[in-house]
């Protein structure tokens, strides 16, 4: 059974910084692709960053780029997003997805529970 | 970018009703696209990829077509447990965007 755990959410402070782990479970997970979205209260779904099976092709959407680094341990079966300079606006839910290729295609067909990041003073 | 463009925002309609909804990208994305289905609370839920394949598990009332820069996804004989948000996301080129999102209720 695939599974997705995500840790490392919670609340920290304008500037600061967080990392989120996603431990993955049920399958190769140096085989696919792994992405992070993210959902702002009462907003949609923001792609945030993707990443290849291998590790060695990253992108970024434009509202992270230089904040945000995106990261696996393919011996640990674990994905990262480091999150460093946070913003009130990157207050939201993040979830890891499992891609369905090698290569990001944004068809992610098993997801983790999500977590909550708050950037508040 | 590419700008993804869903049409309504939000909707509603009767169990058994079919709906339709659409998805516009700025620039062709040939069929790198995906919908999701998304209910508070929950994590997204993958129903189409490729624009018209249906996920493994996903009931066959949902279905997905076109390509280039218009894409519909429709839902036949709604059922109660289809009220949620729809999303579109292309994969053509980074960044992945998301259309803004339909809201279908169930009357």
């Amino acid at each position: 059974e695939v599974q997705l755990l995500q840790s490392g959410g919670g609340l920290v402070q304008p500037g600061g910084s967080l990392r989120l782990s996603c431990v993955a479970s049920g399958f190769t997970f140096s085989r696919h692709a792994m992405t992070w979205v993210r959902q702002a209260p009462g907003k949609g779904l923001e792609w945030v960053s993707d990443i290849s099976g291998p590790g060695a092709t990253t992108s970024y959407a434009d509202s992270v780029k230089g904040r945000f680094t995106i990261s696996r341990d393919n011996s640990k079966n674990t994905l990262y997003l480091q999150m460093n300079s946070l913003r009130a606006e990157d207050t939201a839910v993040y979830y890891c997805a499992k891609d369905r290729d090698l290569i990001p295609m944004a068809q992610g067909d098993y997801w983790g529970q999500g977590t909550l990041v708050t950037v508040s003073s | 970018d590419i700008q993804m463009t869903q049409s309504p925002s939000s909707l509603s309609a009767s169990v058994g009703d079919r709906v339709t909804i659409t998805c516009r990208a700025s620039q062709s994305i040939s069929t790198y696209l995906s919908w999701y289905q998304k209910k508070p609370g929950k994590a997204p839920k993958l129903l189409i990829y490729t624009a018209s394949t249906l996920q493994s598990g996903v009931p066959s009332r949902f279905s997905g077509s076109g390509s280039g820069t218009d894409f519909t996804l429709t839902i036949n004989s709604l059922q109660p447990e289809d009220s949620a948000a729809y999303y579109c996301q292309h994969s053509y080129i980074s960044p992945h965007t998301f259309g803004q999102g339909t809201k279908l209720e169930i009357k």
